[in-house]
């Protein structure tokens, strides 16, 4: 069972441009979470879906961010006109249901904004 | 609003020695306290979980404590090795089912 896979693992972008990450969560997970930890810090949330809904929202940018689950696929976090403090490192993690210590996590993305 | 302190922000130790690593927390209305490891280009491990009902977890050279009135955690780690070097981040389950990070402890085992 493979597990939490995230992909491009590093990503470069010019100021302006769109950024999408992509996570393909364990098999047989229907939960998927989406953090950002910038430089020096810790993990923030940013969203939770599940198949096909949103949620919890709460820790995303209100604009130029969104996210989705589609039914079949794997879930994007897209970020557009991207700018220099969105340089971060975005994991993604899944889970069977909706319990927190039951959390697998990917890789990550590293994102550079030029 | 839920914070999370970790300290030290870095620590560097000589293979061998036992060390202690803190985690504080304002709000102690939480669900359960975990402790992940980093590594540099990889993901989060999950190396402990305590219950908000429980005082302290096992596992191998690991001993984590959660003593929950007065908002701390700390990490044990015991005969440290060089392939303990990572980052060590702590996280509280809030009231809203949310993870709540610290910002880390880099811990270096020098040979």
């Amino acid at each position: 069972n493979a597990g939490v896979m995230q992909n491009p693992r590093h990503l470069v972008r010019r100021r302006g441009q769109e950024a999408r990450l992509r996570c393909s969560p364990m098999k047989g997970h229907s939960h998927v979470y989406w953090y950002r930890q910038l430089p020096e810090e810790g993990l923030k949330f940013m969203v939770y879906l599940q198949k096909e809904n949103i949620i919890d929202e709460s820790g995303m940018p209100k604009e130029r961010f969104s996210a989705e689950f589609p039914k079949e696929g794997p879930s994007i976090l897209r970020i557009q006109q991207v700018v220099r403090g969105d340089s971060a490192a975005y994991f993604c993690a899944s889970s069977q249901t909706k319990i927190s210590y039951e959390q697998y996590f990917g890789p990550g993305t590293r994102l550079t904004v030029t | 609003k839920q914070e999370v302190t970790q300290i030290p922000a870095a620590l560097s130790v000589p293979e061998g020695e036992n060390l202690v690593l803190n985690c504080s927390f304002t709000d102690s209305a939480i669900y359960n306290l975990q402790w992940f490891r980093q590594d540099p280009g990889k993901g989060l491990t999950s190396l402990l979980l305590i219950q908000s009902s429980q005082r302290e977890q096992t596992s191998g050279r690991l001993n984590a404590s959660l003593d929950k009135s007065s908002g701390r955690s700390t990490l044990y780690i015991a005969a440290s090795q060089p392939g303990d070097s990572a980052t060590y981040l702590c996280a509280v389950e809030d009231s809203n089912y949310q993870l709540i990070w610290g910002a880390g402890t880099k811990l270096i085992i020098k040979p």
